[in-house]
């Protein structure tokens, strides 16, 4: 069972553009909801993180937008460069295990 | 601050031989390790948490007697393949809680493991 769907599994976005990935989660224990972002042949790097008792997070062009209620949380990069071109993972935990979704590729063309 | 390190980044070995990976936290006390398999264009699989000083909790599935971790001291954990065969090639990841709170995780660089 999976506990966290990411979609989509892929996006191409220009150049300037706004990237919106959405993450929805079942487990309502769940109470850290970080994003990591991952370079081929690289290691998961921690983006940013939210936790449940606020709704939005910003950090520079990154921001994470949480809804409690409907158990959904995303993550937005504004003014999006060809540099952010990468796969994004959410992830959800409620204790030391993090829950992954399974990931969205990132593409920003010039 | 919140590095983790991985060696060797690349191994080759053949079948039947065991392979060490090194996972170590460089600027902070990690009191619980985590070890990860990623596939191609796949997210990551929990293999095992392990914890300094005590036995590793595997994921159901995963062979504690092929993936040996043994987790040493608080900057330290090692993950062995014991007699690797070509299955077992793929791109093997340690993480540590952090700093800031209980829940935050940091990767290291990641291990490519090739099996011939």
């Amino acid at each position: 069972q999976q506990q966290v769907k990411q979609s989509p599994q892929s996006l191409i976005v220009q150049k300037g553009g706004i990237s919106i990935i959405n993450c929805a989660y079942e487990n309502t224990a769940f109470d850290y909801f970080p994003w990591y972002q991952q370079f081929p042949g690289k290691g998961p790097a921690l983006l940013i993180a939210i936790r449940p008792d606020v709704s939005e997070k910003k950090e520079g062009r990154f921001t994470i937008s949480f809804n409690k209620s409907a158990k959904q949380f995303s993550l937005h990069i504004m003014d999006s460069q060809p540099g952010d071109s990468a796969t994004y993972f959410c992830a959800a935990t409620g204790s030391y295990q993090l829950t992954f979704g399974k990931g969205t590729k990132l593409s920003v063309i010039p | 601050g919140a590095v983790v390190s991985q060696h060797p980044s690349r191994v080759i070995c053949k079948s039947g031989t065991s392979v060490k990976i090194e996972c170590r936290s460089l600027d902070f006390q990690a009191t619980t390790m985590f070890w990860y398999r990623q596939f191609p264009k796949k997210s990551l699989m929990l293999m095992a948490t392990s914890n300094e000083g005590s036995k590793a909790t595997y994921e159901q599935g995963v062979e504690k007697d092929k993936f040996l971790i043994n987790h040493a001291s608080l900057t330290l954990s090692t993950l062995t393949v014991t007699s690797a065969h070509p299955e077992d090639s793929s791109f093997y990841i340690c993480s540590a809680n952090g700093l800031a709170g209980k829940y935050e995780q940091y990767f290291g660089p990641g291990t490519r493991l090739t099996v011939t």
